[in-house]
């Protein structure tokens, strides 16, 4: 079936620097995106979301772009820090919240000191 | 944001036996709400839906009659893993949709280890 896959399962980032995780997605009558960030045993925390009708929405440090035309998602995470490591996970769906979500593979962000 | 619990946070049980998750919307009602299962450095799978007053809705390849789903009130939705086995010790998480923000709001998740 279609689903949402990423290019990397592990980035490694210096503690300041900008980081940037991929997502791509196949179904292509997909409306709506999220992205949430996991922390070892907790569930998933949402960061930012945006609709098929935006190609960038941005939030404190973070921006999610979107290309329709090669069905791709970016998460954007400006100056990282220590708090930012996790599992970050891109999701969608057709119909917003009130439809179950499509999962993603998850990337794992390191930050180095 | 909204908050979304489960209880219990962590179950141990005997194979065979048959343990319920709780998972309830504290500050918002919801008349859906989601379940996901979660393995080991695995994404989260959406399992089924559950709808205030009527049947669930399973995902393709989830047993209804073995993860039994009871949404019995707009704050309240039960799972319940029936007969579970090893291969069913997971993480399971609910999301709760909040219709006035259209948002999904997650539990803290349910660690569930069958021995």
């Amino acid at each position: 079936g279609e689903s949402v896959g990423l290019h990397l399962p592990t980035l490694s980032v210096q503690e300041g620097d900008n980081s940037i995780i991929n997502c791509a997605y196949s179904n292509s009558a997909s409306d709506y995106f999220i992205w949430y960030k996991q922390e070892s045993g907790k569930g998933p925390q949402f960061i930012i979301d945006i609709r098929s009708n935006m190609d960038k929405r941005q939030g404190q440090r973070v921006t999610v772009l979107l290309n329709k035309t090669v069905k791709h998602l970016s998460l954007q995470i400006a100056a990282t820090q220590p708090g930012d490591s996790a599992v970050y996970f891109c999701a969608e769906n057709m119909r917003g919240g009130a439809d179950g979500l499509t999962f993603g593979k998850g990337t794992h962000l390191i930050i180095q000191p | 944001g909204a908050v979304v619990s489960q209880h219990p946070s962590r179950v141990i049980c005997k194979s065979g036996t048959s343990v319920k998750i709780e998972c309830r919307s504290l500050d918002f009602q919801a008349t859906t709400m989601f379940w996901y299962r979660q393995f080991p450095k695995q994404s989260l799978m959406l399992m089924a839906t559950s709808n205030e007053g009527s049947k669930a809705t399973y995902e393709q390849g989830v047993e209804k009659d073995k993860f039994l789903i009871n949404h019995a009130s707009l704050t309240l939705s039960t799972l319940t893993v029936t007969s579970a086995h090893p291969e069913d010790s997971s993480f399971y998480i609910c999301s709760a949709w909040d219709s006035l923000n259209n948002e999904q709001f997650f539990g803290p998740g349910t660690r569930l280890t069958v021995l």
